[in-house]
């Protein structure tokens, strides 16, 4: 069967530290994959895209890695700070044109001052 | 520019009712999709539009439907409520079917059913 799992439902983590989160799947074949991040009572909002031939992607205190080998894509958020503190969401993109994607359950990550 | 719009934000129903939810996407945004966020399930995906048309369709019972406007503004129908229908439902936009990349999301409209 097809799962998303994500490596746990909370993550505690202290402020200045590296906050890594993963994102492992089974019987998908993505052709991106994307990370959001949801606060509560809110949206998700979006934050990377990877494409299947890309190893990693930065963006500001972000970093996403993506290994189709190991089937896992991993997240890191350098220097974290309380803000930081949200549920992190990793989503697939098989890209068939059916244009939906398939979401993790997320990781709860909380950054401690 | 205005980000997508749902409505009503919170509301609570009884078993056997039906709800219509809306949505109104970022403006030029044409194809929108629905999902459903539940503790258990995480977000899973209903069904996009685009064009006013439905290209595709989640695993869910025929109790949820959908349709889009010519201004590509949404609505999702669930008829005959049940207690497992309780959720937030959330829709997103994005520029053009083909556009792989980021989903908008609305800010969600949570549905209790009692």
């Amino acid at each position: 069967s097809q799962k998303i799992e994500q490596n746990s439902e909370a993550l505690n983590i202290q402020e200045g530290k590296t906050a890594t989160l993963t994102c492992n799947y089974t019987n998908y074949s993505p052709a991106y994959l994307q990370w959001y991040r949801q606060d509560p009572g809110r949206g998700p909002v979006f934050l990377l895209l990877i494409r299947e031939n890309e190893k990693e992607k930065r963006k500001e205190r972000l970093k996403v890695t993506f290994d189709t080998t190991l089937k896992q894509s991993l997240f890191h958020i350098t220097a974290s700070q309380p803000a930081d503190s949200a549920t992190y969401l990793c989503a697939l993109d098989e890209e068939t044109g059916a244009n939906n994607l398939f979401f993790g359950t997320g990781t709860r990550l909380t950054v401690i001052p | 520019k205005a980000g997508v719009t749902q409505t009503p934000r919170y509301l609570i129903k009884t078993r056997g009712q039906q709800v219509t939810l809306s949505c109104s996407p970022i403006s030029g945004h044409r194809s929108v999709s629905w999902y459903q966020q539940t503790p258990g399930q995480g977000l899973q995906f209903l069904f996009e539009y685009f064009s006013e048309t439905q290209r595709n369709k989640g695993n869910f019972p025929g109790r949820f439907s959908g349709r889009q406007f010519s201004n590509s503004r949404s609505e999702m129908n669930v008829s005959t409520l049940e207690l497992g229908d309780s959720a937030l439902y959330l829709c997103a936009s994005k520029p053009w079917v083909q556009n792989t990349g980021e989903l908008f999301f609305g800010e969600g409209s949570r549905l209790t059913v009692l």
